[in-house]
């Protein structure tokens, strides 16, 4: 159980096009997602909280324009990066929390997009 | 700043042996941490939680140790095995203050060695 999906793992493109990246709990439902990123030899740090139904939550620095989260369903969220440039290659990671959990706080990732704008 | 911080960047252990792995923060308000074990170019595995009411949590051959007052968690895997070979990530959360993302650590790097 607790199985996330990403789609696609792996997204080559131009520069200025907008990429979208989806995030999905397979086997269970999440009221949150979060999406991550992840520099070569780096932590990972969160960008932004998607909450189902509701505006998402991003962390300082993370410019909420450029990275759109739309979190329509219990089980989708996704992750659009517009107007990409070589600065967005990285490695996107999202997670999610299941929401019957009820005082459990760990979250199961997905296995990650990586993201090559040339 | 760093708030949560894994000072070792790789560790070796013989196979069969202990292996500690260590995590420092900063942030009082964290009150719930856990441990991720990843692979390249995949998303990070759950391996362990533990809540700051408690001093120690262990599943199997993974348990974590908390000392609240010199804000410091270690994650004992013993016996060390080949497959335990990967990055291991310590993460903590603001729970209580509804803070849900996690916060982690650079990773340290786990080698067993046959």
């Amino acid at each position: 159980g607790a199985v996330v999906s990403q789609h696609p793992s792996r997204v080559i493109c131009k520069s200025g096009t907008s990429v979208k990246i989806e995030c999905r709990s397979l086997d269970f439902q999440a009221t949150t997602m979060f999406w991550y990123r992840q520099f070569p030899k780096q932590s990972l740090m969160l960008m932004a909280t998607s909450n189902e139904g509701s505006k998402a939550t991003y962390e300082q620095g993370v410019e909420k324009d450029k990275f759109l989260i739309n979190h329509a369903s219990l089980t989708l969220s996704t992750l659009t990066v517009t107007s990409a440039h070589p600065e967005d290659s990285s490695f996107y990671i999202c997670s999610a929390r299941d929401s019957r959990a009820g005082g459990v706080y760990e979250q199961f990732f997905g296995p990650g997009t990586r993201l090559t704008v040339l | 700043d760093q708030q949560v911080k894994q000072n070792s960047p790789s560790l070796s252990v013989q196979e069969g042996r202990i292996s500690i792995l260590n995590c420092d923060y900063t942030n009082s308000m964290f009150d719930y941490f856990l441990w991720y074990k990843k692979y390249p170019a995949e998303g990070p595995t759950f391996l362990i939680s533990i809540s700051s009411i408690k001093d120690k949590n262990e599943d199997g051959r993974f348990t974590v140790f908390l000392n609240k007052s010199a804000k410091h968690l270690s994650l004992h895997i013993v016996p060390s095995q080949p497959g335990d070979s990967a990055v291991y990530f310590c993460a903590a959360t603001d729970e209580g203050g509804g803070a849900d993302g996690l916060t982690f650590g650079k990773g340290t790097h786990l080698i067993i060695q046959p």
